[in-house]
């Protein structure tokens, strides 16, 4: 069974400092990978896939894929304080999407 | 504007009572899932479906049935709720393309049970 973790918990930084968000999966082989935003009491917003090793960028969003390793990352450029929210990594295996349990972004103004 | 509709918005239930939440979609999607969502766990899937008439258990189907009439519809029934079945539950609906698969979340059911 997927297991999908991400690290840190919670991360406090500086509005446009770099926000770097990590997870590790434990299989190399699945489909595609997928970070999702979640504001305090609301759904869920996806912000960029990937599938292939190397990096995408959606916006201020760019997600950093390296299967060998099982890990994905997500890098937020220029955060602001409406960029506070809990994060979300998903990977997506055939039918299936596993969540990570989340880290939550706090940007200081 | 294609989009999943999860009925009610918030809900509140007595302990051994019967809960069914509703959900719509408009996607065209085969595919159709309910999650929960509690504090240090992420969202943790509890059915889905292939399409009408299926339903199959996910990782935590204890405590839970579900329906897909339609296309369209798939609910979660709660048979006899507990306390511990209190949470946020999101619909989805997707399609599985390897590479460009598509999910299109709704905007969560909150229940207590009481």
């Amino acid at each position: 069974q997927q297991k999908v973790q991400q690290s840190p918990e919670s991360l406090t930084v500086s509005e446009g400092a770099m926000a770097s968000l990590n997870c590790t999966f434990s299989d190399g082989t699945s489909d595609n990978f997928r970070w999702y935003r979640q504001h305090s009491g609301k759904g869920l917003e996806m912000l960029v896939s990937i599938f292939s090793d190397g990096e995408k960028e959606e916006g201020r969003f760019t997600a950093h894929l390296n299967r060998a390793s099982l890990h994905v990352s997500l890098h937020i450029r220029e955060p602001q304080p409406s960029d506070s929210a809990v994060y979300l990594c998903a990977v997506n295996m055939g039918y299936k999407l596993t969540f990570g349990t989340g880290t939550s972004l706090l940007v200081d103004p | 504007e294609a989009a999943v509709t999860q009925s009610p918005r918030n809900k509140v239930a007595v302990t051994g009572g019967k809960v069914t939440l509703s959900c719509n979609q408009t996607n065209n999607h085969n595919n159709m899932y309910w999650y929960r969502q509690d504090t240090g766990h992420g969202l943790r899937l509890i059915h889905y479906s292939y399409g009408a008439g299926s339903t199959e258990k996910g990782d935590i189907p204890d405590g839970y049935k579900a329906s897909r009439p339609s296309q369209e519809n798939f609910s979660l029934i709660l048979e006899l709720a507990t306390p511990s079945q209190t949470s946020v539950y999101f619909c989805a609906s997707g399609e599985t393309r390897g590479a460009n698969s598509d999910y299109t979340f709704g905007s969560g059911t909150r229940l207590l049970v009481i």
